[in-house]
């Protein structure tokens, strides 16, 4: 069946610092990939998406590109901002191999950025 | 106004009660979720329905019933409540097909003492 599987953290940082939190899946067929972003108190939001190898989304400062060849799909900020503390979860819809309605999420990545 | 609107979003109860969630949405999706969060187990499916008269299972639908009244609700009740269902649930909904995002609600905090 289909699998992410991403750093659980905490990852804490200081403010400007490069972040990457690693996203790996498993899945057959052509998923799409998410990265959903998930601030204190609120619900998931679609931060970036990508639907095909080679494809980069972007939103916000964040980037991650779709990697076929190393199934997976790293998001990337340049400079993070206190602002950016939240939970980041990456996640997959394929409707091969399973997951109910396609979806697969992974554990969530909790992020803290510090002044 | 939110897109997905979940009501409560706290609640206190004891165990043994029966609670209802409630969601709507005006996306105009087909495709409605409910999940469970719970600290380092991520996000868990316990129904989805793909319009009023299909709906399904997922991955902890133990303890937990749904009803599809119209498109645009979907709610989850707790027939018999128990302090293991306490958690942070959240309502999504979804365009069909494999590139299409989930839109998620702020969540209900519930609390079963």
């Amino acid at each position: 069946g289909n699998s992410v599987t991403q750093m659980e953290g905490p990852v804490t940082l200081s403010e400007e610092a490069f972040l990457t939190i690693n996203c790996t899946y498993t899945a057959t067929g052509y998923p799409s990939l998410f990265w959903y972003v998930q601030y204190p108190g609120e619900g998931l939001q679609l931060l970036l998406k990508a639907t095909k190898a080679d494809d980069k989304g972007s939103n916000k400062g964040f980037e991650a590109t779709y990697r076929k060849e190393t199934t997976s799909f790293h998001l990337e900020k340049g400079s993070v901002q206190v602002s950016d503390s939240a939970v980041y979860f990456c996640a997959l819809r394929s409707y091969s191999g399973g997951g109910a309605d396609g979806l697969t999420f992974g554990k969530g990545t909790h992020l803290i950025i510090q002044p | 106004d939110a897109d997905v609107t979940q009501t409560p979003r706290n609640r206190i109860t004891k165990t043994g009660k029966r609670i209802m969630l409630e969601c709507s949405q005006t996306k105009g999706h087909d495709r409605m979720y409910w999940y469970r969060q719970d600290p380092g187990l991520g996000l868990r499916l316990i129904y989805y329905s793909f319009d009023v008269k299909d709906i399904n299972k997922g991955e902890i639908s133990d303890g937990y019933s749904v009803s599809r009244q119209a498109q645009a609700k979907f709610s989850l009740s707790l027939e018999s409540a128990i302090p293991n269902q306490t958690a942070l649930y959240f309502c999504a909904t979804s365009q069909t097909g494999v590139n299409q995002p989930q839109h998620f609600g702020d969540g209900t905090r519930l609390s079963i003492l």
